[in-house]
């Protein structure tokens, strides 16, 4: 089963401009991270955010975590053509050894 | 320089012949992990393991079949491959369960 359900499943942007994607889990987490893929290539770690921590901050990369309403959100500020990419979000479960990734958000950014 | 690495990165095959696609890290990682990414469905995990022969399945273990004799390596493989099969193929390694994943390039396999 999906564990991470990211939204929206496409998006479509300018360049400068902010993308903003979504994550909803359904079970208690550790954890909670974010991935970039390019085409076809290996997944590339993002960030982590923990299950106690509110908001996180890399470079242009925003996460916040609501466990309250069991979701996250990656913002990417003054998007790049370069970030043409899909993310995903995979949480750590408190029950399981593994992490389950979501279906993922392919962002486009336009030049 | 810091790596995981898959090989073949690219396999056809035939169903029914046995293959093993090979995993190895350079980071002295306890945890590894293999993963197929098929469109739509996002990556789902195979098998992982903990450390040397400490292996456990995952969400799709059916038809594969791991093993963790050293730590560097976690070969995957496919006794009898069938067409279902056919997919993209991660292998990832991380300190632990909780911490930043580390994957390889992929292994795109073909089963005809």
């Amino acid at each position: 089963s999906q564990q991470g359900e990211e939204d929206p499943q496409a998006l479509s942007i300018q360049e400068g401009e902010n993308a903003t994607m979504n994550c909803s889990y359904k079970t208690s987490i550790n954890n909670l991270q974010w991935y970039r893929q390019n085409s076809g290539r290996g997944l590339v770690h993002l960030i982590l955010i923990r299950s106690n921590e509110r908001e996180k901050h890399s470079g242009r990369l925003r996460v916040t975590l609501d466990t309250s309403k069991k979701s996250s959100s990656l913002l990417i500020t003054a998007s790049r053509a370069a970030d043409t990419a899909s993310y995903f979000c995979a949480t750590g479960d408190t029950g399981r050894r593994a992490l389950t990734f979501g279906s993922g958000t392919r962002l486009q950014v336009q030049p | 320089e810091a790596q995981v690495t898959q090989n073949p990165r690219y396999l056809i095959t035939v169903t029914g012949k046995k293959l093993t696609v090979t995993c190895s890290q350079n980071m002295n990682h306890e945890y590894m992990s293999w993963y197929r990414q098929d469109p739509g469905l996002g990556l789902r995990q195979i098998y992982y393991s903990m450390n040397v022969e400490v292996t456990d399945k995952g969400d799709v273990p059916e038809g594969y079949k791991v093993s963790r004799k050293e730590k560097r390596n976690f070969p995957l493989i496919l006794e009898s491959p069938s067409p279902n099969q056919t997919s993209l193929y991660f292998c990832a390694s991380s300190l632990g369960i909780s911490n930043e994943q580390f994957f390889g390039p992929g292994t795109r396999l073909t089963v005809l």
